[in-house]
Parts: structure tokens; C-alpha cells; sequence
């Protein structure tokens, strides 16, 4: 089993729909981070936590939400989906109490919007 | 801004090697990275740089000059499962990453 579980890996759905991307992991890693990966585009941070009770924003959280649930859970949900959030989007978590680790990533959860 | 260049994509044989080049120009830095990211799975960590000069690890090594603002990632003996896109990232001065577009990697037999 993978150490970074996303679901749904693939979803696709219409503009205006709620979608929860969720993430989770066994490593026991405090910190959790949600990016979307698009063609041509290095990775972008939506969403970032490094313990339950703390949620940071990233450079694109606008349209997003996040929910840290428990330590080995961090769920991204859209509240209504638009077509410009078709991308692939990644879980990951980073060991240690710095930022220097590296980020072990969930295998990619696919959003289409319509 | 922050910006980090890598080459959109590139052609190796099978046995070569090859040079994966990264310059960048961030608020700060604090170390870079390399992933690695066949097509359609999760990227992978290759590499970790804060002090300038050479780390090697088996095939691949990777070469940091901060005061270039410039990173290689080196692969030899090039094997056909390298296929992928090489992924490298700045952490900032707010350690922050900073990702470039990643370099498509093409092994011909």
C-alpha cells in the first residue's frame, strides 16, 4: 500500500459541483500539502498544514478549502468547480520539523470540470 | 518574481549521458531539489543542494553554484526506465519551493 493515498484518482464532473479530493498518509509526517500540477506549469502550492490545528494558504487558494481532519488526514474540497480547475492534483508530505526534507507524494488525483 | 528555467524537453540514447540544466533567480535561497516524475505517477526525490559543488548518488549527481543561481542534474549509463520528466525546485528565503516546469527526458534505444 501506498505510504500517500489520494482519492478519487480520476473524477470528473460539471462546473458548480462540490468535489473533496482527500489525502492519506502513514508516514506520520505533521506536515501535509495539497499542489495542482498543470501542462507547462510547475507544481503550485493551494494549501499547506504542518500540524491539525494549523492550515496556510499557498499561492492559488482562491476556490479552495482545506480541512485537517487528523494528523494522517488533509482533505482539498473546490466548492464549485470551474472549468480552469482541470488539473492533476497532489498530496504530499514532508518529514521533519524543517523545511529541508524531502515531500513524498500521493500518486495524483485527476479533476476534469466541464 | 521568482522565477527557475529549465529546458522544456530533451533527446539522450540509450547508454549516454546527459546534463539537465536548471538557473533560477528567487527572494533567497535555502537549498534546490530534483524529482524525478514518469509520466502520470507522483514525482519522486532525487537530490537535495545547499552548498555548492557536486553530490553524487550512483548514476546521477546534481551541481549547485549559488552565486550562478544555477543547478545541473547529471545522468549516466542511461537506461530506458529514465524516461521522465526531471522536476527542479527552489526552497526560499520564506522556504518556500519553487518549482520549475519540469525537463522532459526522451531515452532512445
Amino acid at each position: 500500500d501506498a505510504d500517500v493515498t489520494q482519492t478519487p484518482r480520476n473524477r470528473i464532473t460539471k462546473t458548480g459541483k462540490r468535489i473533496m479530493l482527500e489525502c492519506s498518509q502513514t508516514k506520520g509526517h505533521d506536515r501535509m500539502y495539497w499542489y495542482r500540477q498543470d501542462p507547462g506549469l510547475g507544481l503550485r502550492l493551494i494549501y499547506y498544514s504542518f500540524d491539525v490545528k494549523d492550515i496556510n494558504k499557498g499561492e492559488i487558494s482562491d476556490g479552495y478549502s482545506v480541512s485537517r481532519q487528523a494528523q494522517a488526514k488533509f482533505s482539498l474540497s473546490l466548492e464549485s468547480a470551474i472549468p480552469n480547475q482541470t488539473a492533476l492534483y497532489f498530496c504530499a508530505t514532508r518529514e521533519g520539523q524543517g523545511d529541508t526534507g524531502e515531500l513524498f507524494f500521493g500518486e495524483g488525483s485527476r479533476l476534469t470540470v466541464l | 518574481g521568482q522565477n527557475i528555467d529549465q529546458p522544456t524537453e530533451m533527446t539522450a540514447t540509450e547508454g549516454a549521458i546527459v546534463q539537465i540544466n536548471c538557473t533560477y533567480q528567487t527572494s533567497g535561497f535555502n537549498g534546490l531539489f530534483w524529482y524525478q516524475q514518469h509520466a502520470g505517477e507522483a514525482p519522486t526525490f532525487l537530490s537535495y543542494n545547499v552548498l555548492d559543488g557536486l553530490e553524487e548518488k550512483g548514476r546521477f549527481s546534481s551541481f549547485l553554484s549559488r552565486s550562478k543561481g544555477y543547478s545541473y542534474l547529471l545522468l549516466k549509463e542511461l537506461q530506458m526506465k529514465d524516461s521522465a520528466s526531471y522536476l527542479c525546485a527552489v526552497l526560499d528565503s520564506n522556504y518556500q519551493l519553487i518549482w520549475g516546469a519540469g525537463t522532459k527526458l526522451i531515452i532512445k534505444p
